[in-house]
């Protein structure tokens, strides 16, 4: 059965960088884009941006630009999302979630990971 | 960037009432909006893509409608299963807004 599994919850400081995992597996790795979402406290849901696990292009929101870096590992069938200079604001969980194609749906999601940014 | 405008923000319903909730787009987006549930400490689950297809698995009581700016997600008979927030994502552009969400709650 498809599965994205994060990896486990943070806690960092401010101005320090966090790397959340993405593995997939049950399905065929490079086929499918995977995004990443994120949701603050109370909040709604802010797209981050997309990689293509097959080209390893990236795409990302403008908010994040300059922040935030997609990598991806085809050996390993796991996408990484890196965030940098974190502030208080960045706390949140981030979901990675798999489309098919980027006019497609989200219909696979991991379990979010909990970033929690405090001093 | 295309916003994604979504009413009632919230909205209190019985078991068994007909709700609908509605998606507004800043711009024409043809058929590309989706919708997902969200329960609390939950990923989001989609139930209803490219705006009126029903999402494997999901309970026929949920339908979608729309297209061009205007879109409206429906659920038939409210089940207490239900009772979560859904929002509306465009897939048109490439900034694959979401709505701000509508929580449905127990009246």
């Amino acid at each position: 059965q498809v599965q994205l599994v994060q990896s486990g919850s943070e806690v960092k400081k401010p101005g320090a960088s966090v790397k959340v995992s993405c593995k997939a597996s049950g399905y065929t790795f490079i086929n499918y884009y995977i995004f990443w979402v994120r949701q603050a406290p109370g909040q709604g849901l802010e797209w981050m941006g997309i990689i293509n696990p097959s080209g390893d292009s990236t795409t990302y929101a403008q908010k994040f630009q300059g922040r935030v870096t997609m990598t991806r590992d085809t050996s390993a069938s796991t996408v990484y999302m890196e965030l940098s200079s974190l502030r208080s604001e960045d706390t949140a969980v981030y979901y990675c979630a798999r489309a098919y194609s980027t006019s497609s749906e989200l219909d696979y999601w991991g379990q979010g990971t909990l970033v929690t940014v405090s001093s | 960037d295309i916003q994604m405008t979504q009413s009632p923000s919230s909205l209190s319903a019985s078991v068994g009432d007909r709700v609908t909730i509605t998606c507004r787009a800043s711009q024409s987006i043809s058929s590309y909006v989706n919708w997902y549930q969200q329960k609390p400490g939950k990923a989001p689950k989609v139930m209803i893509y490219a705006a009126s297809s029903l999402q494997s698995g999901v309970p026929s009581r949920f339908s979608g409608s729309g297209s061009g700016t205007d879109f409206i997600l429906t659920i038939s008979s409210l089940q207490p299963e239900d009772f979560a927030t859904y929002y509306c994502q465009e897939s048109y552009s490439t900034t694959w807004t979401f709505g701000q969400g509508t929580k449905v709650e127990i009246k």
